[in-house]
C-alpha cells in the first residue's frame, strides 16, 4: 500500500524561528513529489520535487527531496505569522492507466507565535 | 480567471439524500480530481478523470459516482448519503496527464454535514 508519512503533526513556534517539516515515502511508480500550503480553504501549490530537480527554492521557502532516503524536507526560515497554516506533502504516482494520481500525508500543522 | 469552482459551498443532506457536488475549471486542463479532506486524515482521492469520458477510482470511491462528459465539468453524486460522509470536498484539476504531475489547482471546497 502506497504510503507518505510527514512530521510532525503539529509544531508551534515562534516568529524569526527557522522550521523543518519532513515527509517520507513508501510508494510504487514515483513520479515527483510536491508540496502544498493551507491556510482556511484550498490548499496552494508551493513546490514540485522531480528526479531532474531534487532542490527549490523560494524567498524564504524552500525544499530538498533525497530519492535515495525517499523522503523530503521543507524548510522556512525567520518565520512570521503568516506561515501558520497545514502543510501537505503529497506524492504523484504513475498509475496503470498511464497517468497519474496524487497521494497525500496528513499534513503538519505549523502555529507561528508573535 | 475563474480556475476552479466548486458549489455548493455548504450543504446539510439527511441520511439518505442523494445530491450532486458540482466542479467546473476554465483551465482546459485534462486532469480533474475529488478528493474528501476529514481531520487527522489528510486529503484522500475518491475519483480522478483524466479526460472527457474517462474516469478512475481512488482511494476512497465507496458511496460516490462519477462522470466527465465534457472537459471542463466533473459533478460528484452521492447517491445515498451517510453521516459517514461528512466532511469537506475538494475538487482539483492540472494539466498533466502522465507527464508527472503537474501541480493541482484547487477549489475552495464544499462542507457537507449529514445528519
Amino acid at each position: 500500500e502506497d504510503k507518505v508519512v510527514q512530521s510532525p503533526l503539529s509544531l508551534v513556534v515562534h516568529e524569526g524561528d527557522t522550521v523543518t517539516l519532513n515527509c517520507s515515502y513508501e510508494v510504487t511508480n514515483f513520479r515527483s513529489l510536491l508540496w502544498y500550503k493551507q491556510e482556511k480553504k484550498a490548499p496552494t501549490f508551493l513546490f514540485m520535487l522531480t528526479s531532474s530537480g531534487i532542490e527549490k527554492k523560494s524567498g524564504r521557502l524552500s525544499s530538498i527531496l533525497d530519492k535515495k532516503e525517499l523522503s523530503s524536507i521543507l524548510n522556512i526560515t525567520a518565520t512570521q505569522t503568516g506561515d501558520s497554516a497545514i502543510y501537505l506533502c503529497a506524492v504523484a504516482l504513475r498509475t496503470g492507466a498511464g497517468s497519474y494520481q496524487l497521494t497525500f500525508g496528513k499534513g503538519t500543522k505549523l502555529s507561528v507565535i508573535p | 480567471n475563474a480556475g476552479v469552482t466548486q458549489t455548493p459551498k455548504f450543504q446539510v443532506l439527511k441520511t439518505g439524500q442523494s445530491m450532486t457536488l458540482q466542479c467546473a475549471q476554465d483551465m482546459n486542463h485534462e486532469y480533474m480530481s475529488w478528493y474528501r479532506q476529514d481531520p487527522g486524515m489528510g486529503l484522500r482521492l475518491i475519483h480522478y478523470s483524466v479526460g472527457a469520458g474517462i474516469t478512475d477510482q481512488g482511494e476512497v470511491p465507496n458511496g460516490y459516482n462519477v462522470s466527465r462528459s465534457t472537459t471542463e465539468d466533473f459533478p460528484l453524486r452521492l447517491l445515498s448519503a451517510a453521516p459517514s460522509q461528512t466532511s469537506v470536498y475538494f475538487c482539483a484539476s492540472s494539466y498533466a496527464r502522465g507527464t508527472g504531475g503537474s501541480p493541482l489547482h484547487f477549489g475552495n471546497g464544499t462542507r457537507l454535514t449529514v445528519t
